[in-house]
């Protein structure tokens, strides 16, 4: 069945890099986008950005400076990358194929 | 970018009762192949969105037909009959027609 699950550090420092994985199953990267969804606690929903199928990518404009989304179809992996993170960046993250949602990884910034 | 207008911010409903839900567009959600990709997902408590309605008005698999979607250009509603215990948490709507993607503020639905 379709699977998605994000990993990662649970904590990062202010103006470090985050990086965060989502290992899929059940599906291909290859004829299915992902996207990557984030939440601040007791905040609304955060569209960040796509991989399509073919390996093309669009991004949030707010986060576009800082974020790269990229993946290795080979080990059915999608990976986000943001960098110069501030404490407005603690979220759950979440990996997504429109269908179904992966757990969510929670991330926070702090020293 | 697509600004989505979710009202109201949040919702007493008595069980059975009937929940109403407007999501508006600052521009058309028609793309230019003729679908429009506005879609509607619950989030609970404590868990990942679900997803409800795709593409306005189609059921995802799973979702019992007390829900329903509905319009068109910039303006849609999601409706929820004979509410049940299980249908508690928060409603957001989510536009992919345009780049970048995204979601309205949220809708909290509670129990009276």
């Amino acid at each position: 069945q379709v699977q998605l699950k994000e990993s990662g550090p649970g904590l990062v420092q202010p103006s470090e890099t985050l990086s965060l994985t989502c290992t899929v199953s059940g599906f291909s990267l290859t004829s299915n986008s992902v996207h990557w969804v984030r939440q601040p606690p007791g905040k609304g929903l955060e569209w960040m950005g796509i991989i399509r199928s073919g390996g093309s990518t669009d991004y949030n404009s707010a986060l576009k400076s800082r974020l790269s989304i990229s993946r290795d179809t080979s080990k059915s992996q999608v990976f986000l990358k943001m960098n110069s993170l501030q404490t407005e960046d603690t979220a759950i993250y979440y990996c997504t194929r429109e269908t179904h949602w992966g757990q969510g990884v929670m991330v926070t910034v702090s020293s | 970018d697509v600004v989505l207008t979710q009202t109201p911010v949040s919702l007493l409903i008595s069980l059975g009762g009937q929940a109403s839900i407007s999501c508006r567009s600052s521009q058309s959600l028609v793309h230019s192949n003729g679908n429009t990709y506005l879609h509607w997902y619950l989030q609970k408590p404590g868990q990942s969105p679900q997803l409800l309605i795709y593409q306005v008005s189609n059921r995802f698999s799973g979702i019992p037909d007390r829900f329903s979607g509905s319009g068109s250009g910039t303006d849609f509603t999601l409706k929820i009959s004979r509410v049940e215990p299980e249908d508690l948490g928060v409603y957001y709507c989510l536009q992919r027609t345009h780049n970048p993607n995204t979601f309205g503020a949220g809708t909290k639905l509670e129990l009276k």
